[in-house]
C-alpha cells in the first residue's frame, strides 16, 4: 500500500541537542511538507520542497533545517536554535505542489524536550 | 482576523443527530479543503471542491464561492466520526489553514 511514513512516533530532545524527523512516502509525488501543529492551533508550515535537491521555507523555518536528496525522503532537523520545539509534527505529499491537489499525511511525530 | 475561520471550535452531540462545520475565508481561493484528523493525530484529506457540492458516504461538503463560505455535513453522526475537521483554502498555490472544529459524538 502507498503511503507516507514517519518515524519514529514520539522523540525526545535534551536542550542543545539537534534531532532529525524521518518522513518516507512511496506515493511517487513530486511535492513534500512539513507542518508544525500546536494545541488549539492550525497547522503551520515549516518547509516545502517541489522537486529533489530543492526546497523552500515555509512560515516559521527559523530552527529548523531539511534535506531532499531523494524524492522518497524529506527529514526535518530540529535543532537547538529551536527554543520551543515540543509540538506535534506531520510531514505530507502532493503529486505537486500548489495547493490544488489533495495532501496525504503521515501519522505525525511528537516531539517532546526532557 | 484569521484568513480561514471554522465554526464552532468544539461541538458535541449525540449520536444520530446531523451536524454541521462551518469555514469561512477571506481571500481569493482556488479550491478548499476539509480533512479529518483522528484523535491519534492521522490527517485525512476528505474533500477538495471549487463549486457546488460533494458528497461520499454520509459526509457532504457544499460551497459558495461568492459567499466565500463553506460547510461540511455529517448524516447520521456516529461516535466513530469524532475528530478534528479542519478546512483548509488554497490560495496563491498555498494552503491556509483552519484551526479546526473538535466534534465529539456521544453514544
Amino acid at each position: 500500500d502507498g503511503g507516507i511514513t514517519q518515524s519514529p512516533k514520539y522523540l525526545f530532545r535534551k536542550e542543545g541537542q539537534n534531532v532529525t524527523l524521518s518522513c518516507e512516502q512511496n506515493l511517487n509525488h513530486d511535492a513534500m511538507y512539513w507542518y508544525r501543529q500546536d494545541p488549539g492551533q492550525g497547522l503551520r508550515l515549516i518547509y516545502y520542497s517541489q522537486i529533489v535537491n530543492d526546497f523552500q521555507k515555509g512560515d516559521i523555518a527559523e530552527g529548523y533545517s531539511v534535506s531532499r536528496e531523494k524524492k522518497e525522503s524529506f527529514p526535518l532537523t530540529v535543532t537547538s536554535a529551536q527554543k520551543n520545539p515540543t509540538a506535534f509534527y506531520l510531514c505530507a505529499s502532493s503529486i505537486f505542489d500548489g495547493g490544488n491537489q489533495p495532501q496525504h499525511f503521515g501519522d505525525g511525530t511528537r516531539l517532546s524536550i526532557l | 482576523k484569521n484568513e480561514v475561520e471554522q465554526s464552532p471550535q468544539n461541538l458535541t452531540a449525540q449520536e444520530g443527530e446531523f451536524i454541521t462545520i462551518n469555514c469561512s475565508y477571506s481571500v481569493g481561493i482556488s479550491a478548499l479543503h476539509w480533512l479529518q484528523q483522528h484523535p491519534g493525530g492521522g490527517i485525512v484529506s476528505l474533500f477538495m471542491l471549487s463549486s457546488g457540492k460533494k458528497k461520499h458516504g454520509r459526509l457532504i461538503a457544499t460551497i459558495n464561492i461568492q459567499e466565500k463560505h463553506s460547510s461540511l455535513h455529517i448524516t447520521a453522526s456516529h461516535p466513530r466520526d469524532s475528530a478534528v475537521y479542519i478546512c483548509a483554502a488554497s490560495s496563491n498555490y498555498q494552503l491556509i489553514w483552519g484551526a479546526g472544529t473538535k466534534l465529539i459524538i456521544k453514544p
